[in-house]
């Protein structure tokens, strides 16, 4: 079985600085889909980056990226240049091929940026 | 675009009795999810649909919790009778059909079972 393993609890950093949330998966699937959500305090969950497991360039948005390693099973989101609305709840999913988008979710990380 | 709809957003009922949740995805989105999310935890699939068919119920303690979508549109998930193990955030979430697509997620209903 699947399984998504976020090691840090919490973390927190200075706005303005860099951060990287680390997750490792375990699966022996070739073909899936890893992705990073963010889930600010009382409010919805939104997609932050999306890793498709076929491609090897890393995924990029804005401020946010992330570090695929796929013989290392681990996918970490790097958070450039942290704003004060970066504070929220961020969550590794992992989504398998054949699933139909069935989502396998860590326990979560709890960011905090300090002003 | 409106986003994933849900009601109610908070709920407090004492164990052994019933509570229902509503959800109305977005429109032209043909899977619907329900998940579980308990406190300190990431959320947990209970329940998949494709239009107004199941795909997955595997995690859906048969037992007490019921689904439905009806006309493929909006859905409703019921407990019943409720423990307090119930206690959780119940999220509803809908998405193009297929694997890898995004997931848009509702605001979710808490439950307090006392």
């Amino acid at each position: 079985a699947q399984t998504v393993t976020q090691s840090q609890p919490e973390m927190s950093v200075q706005e303005a600085e860099t951060v990287t949330l680390s997750c490792t998966y375990d699966t022996s699937e070739s073909n899936y889909y890893l992705f990073w959500y963010k889930q600010p305090p009382s409010r919805q969950m939104i997609l932050v980056i999306r890793q498709e497991a076929y491609k090897q360039q890393n995924a990029t948005e804005n401020r946010f990226s992330v570090n695929f390693q796929k013989a290392a099973k681990s996918f970490s989101l790097k958070i450039s240049d942290s704003q004060l609305g970066d504070t929220a709840m961020y969550f590794c999913a992992f989504d398998r091929e054949g699933s139909q988008g069935n989502l396998i979710f860590g326990k979560g990380t709890k960011l905090s940026v300090k002003p | 675009e409106a986003g994933v709809a849900q009601s109610p957003r908070y709920k407090i009922i004492e164990k052994r009795q019933s509570v229902a949740f509503w959800c109305n995805p977005i429109s032209g989105h043909a899977t619907l999810y329900w998940y579980q999310q308990i406190l300190g935890q990431g959320p947990k699939l209970l329940i998949q649909f494709q239009n107004n068919g199941v795909v997955d119920d595997s995690q859906l303690p048969k037992d007490r919790f019921s689904a439905e979508r009806l006309k493929g549109v909006d859905s409703t998930l019921k407990i019943q009778p409720a423990k307090l193990e119930d206690s959780a955030v119940y999220l509803c979430a809908s998405s193009l059909v297929g694997v890898g697509y995004e997931q848009y997620f509702g605001p979710g209903t808490r439950l307090t079972v006392t």
